[in-house]
């Protein structure tokens, strides 16, 4: 079945830590998203790319990182600098304007 | 700037009875428009999307949308609720630009009643 991988389900880390969030998709999209979603703000967008090593910041980029060396993998890092890093976030792939969504990873940070 | 608006933080019905929940949109240009579903702790799953023509577009599980330009508004309907449409709902826009980036409304999470 194609679809869009996230993992872990669920992540914890010690404040200070960097942390490697997962996402690969086998739907052969060119596209792929992070979002961060955080109760009642709906999802913004952290960054996105278009095609493989290429990508954009999005709305809340401050303090995270990506790469994206196969078309197939999209890794979001939430770094040290990221001031609130706890919440649910989600990766998405698209051909066209049709975004298809991963089951989310939720991190928390203490 | 570019907006969405959903009205409704939290909304509670009966089983069996009608849902209407709303969508506002702020933008100068039709965007292509579309409503996603999260139940507690998963993904997205997208129930419908419009793009052109037919201003009524039917979706996933019985739902339906109704794109009105004058009220730029996308409203997502369904005759007859089920226990298990209770799920956090998303309308979304995409804007022009080069790239396709989905702006958010903060949601409306439905409750059932038996």
């Amino acid at each position: 079945d194609g679809g869009i991988t996230q993992s872990p389900k669920y992540l914890f880390r010690k404040e200070g830590q960097n942390v490697t969030l997962s996402c690969e998709q086998n739907l052969n999209h060119d596209a792929m998203y992070w979002y961060r979603q955080d109760p009642g703000q709906g999802l913004r967008l952290i960054y996105y790319s278009q095609i493989v090593n290429d990508f954009q910041k999005g709305d809340i980029a401050e303090g995270y990182s990506v790469s994206r060396e196969k078309k197939e993998s999209f890794p979001l890092t939430v770094t040290s600098a990221q001031k609130n890093p706890t919440a649910f976030y989600l990766c998405a792939s698209s051909r066209g304007s049709e975004q298809y969504f991963g089951p989310g990873t939720r991190l928390t940070v203490t | 700037a570019q907006s969405v608006t959903q009205p409704d933080i939290h909304i509670t019905v009966s089983e069996g009875a009608s849902l209407e929940l709303r969508c506002n949109y702020s933008y100068g240009a039709t965007p292509y428009l579309f409503w996603y579903v999260q139940s507690p702790g998963q993904g997205l799953q997208l129930l419908l999307k419009y793009f052109s023509g037919d201003t009524l577009v039917q979706g996933i599980k019985g739902f339906e949308a109704e794109f009105k330009r004058s009220q730029s508004s996308f409203n997502l309907r369904k005759p007859s609720v089920h226990w298990s449409d209770a799920a956090e709902y998303f309308c979304a826009v995409v804007l022009s630009g080069g790239y396709n980036k989905l702006i958010f409304g903060a949601g409306t999470r439905l409750a059932v009643h038996p």
